[in-house]
């Protein structure tokens, strides 16, 4: 079965310093993966996808994230972060055999210090 | 970029009563849509997948006669809570999706439901 790991719940960042948000997936091919963003009381907002090609994939507001297939790794990065980047940061991936439908990580509270 | 809409974002109503959430795609058509329900603090949980004029598929759990799903149109899906109550308080998201396995979902804002 595909599953999909956020390995912190909550990471704690200084203004204006990098951050890495980890995301591993259990499946066995090159699934289709996301990165999205939800802010308080809203819904998702896509940041950035991984379909195939170049595994260094960029998106909006900064944010950056690449596929390591060794490691079934899809982690995003943003080389400053902002105060209005806290927010959750939700992982999921789609596959074949997934019939077309997310699989999501549990999400990643981002908490930044001012 | 893709939008969609979710109407209303707000409904507090009385234990009882029926409530219709609507979703739709501004831009785009959206072969398939899905329904999710978020608890706090936690991830989204998918609830139904729909396709424009087909019934839709329920997850295991979700009962079909409580949650109503009309997927009418490439551009309108909506949920209808039935006599609802407030173990039904939720946020509840919509999403939707263009054909093909590759294009992403776009999320509506939500809409936080209140069951007094």
């Amino acid at each position: 079965a595909q599953s999909v790991t956020q390995p912190d719940i909550h990471i704690t960042v200084s203004e204006g310093a990098s951050l890495e948000l980890r995301c591993n997936y259990s499946y066995g091919a090159t699934p289709y993966l996301f990165w999205y963003v939800q802010s308080p009381g809203q819904g998702l907002q896509l940041l950035l996808k991984y379909f195939s090609g170049d595994t260094l994939v960029q998106g909006i507001k900064g944010f950056e994230a690449e596929f390591k297939r060794s490691q079934s790794s899809f982690n995003l990065r943003k080389p400053s972060v902002h105060w209005s980047d806290a927010a959750e940061y939700f992982c999921a991936v789609v596959t074949m055999d997934s019939n077309y439908q997310l699989i999501w990580g549990a999400g990643t509270k981002l908490i930044i210090k001012p | 970029g893709a939008v969609v809409s979710q109407h209303p974002s707000w409904v507090i109503c009385k234990s009882g009563t029926s409530v219709k959430i609507e979703c739709r795609s501004l831009d785009f058509q959206a072969t398939t849509m899905f329904w999710y329900r978020q608890f706090p603090k936690q991830s989204l949980m998918l609830m139904a997948t729909s396709n424009e004029g087909s019934k839709a598929t329920y997850e295991q759990g979700v009962e079909k006669d409580k949650f109503l799903i009309n997927h009418a149109s490439l551009t309108l899906s909506t949920l209808t809570v039935t006599s609802a109550h407030p173990e039904d308080s939720s946020f509840y998201i919509c999403s939707a999706r263009d054909s093909g396995l590759d294009q992403p979902q776009h999320f509506g804002d939500g809409t936080r439901l209140s069951i007094l």
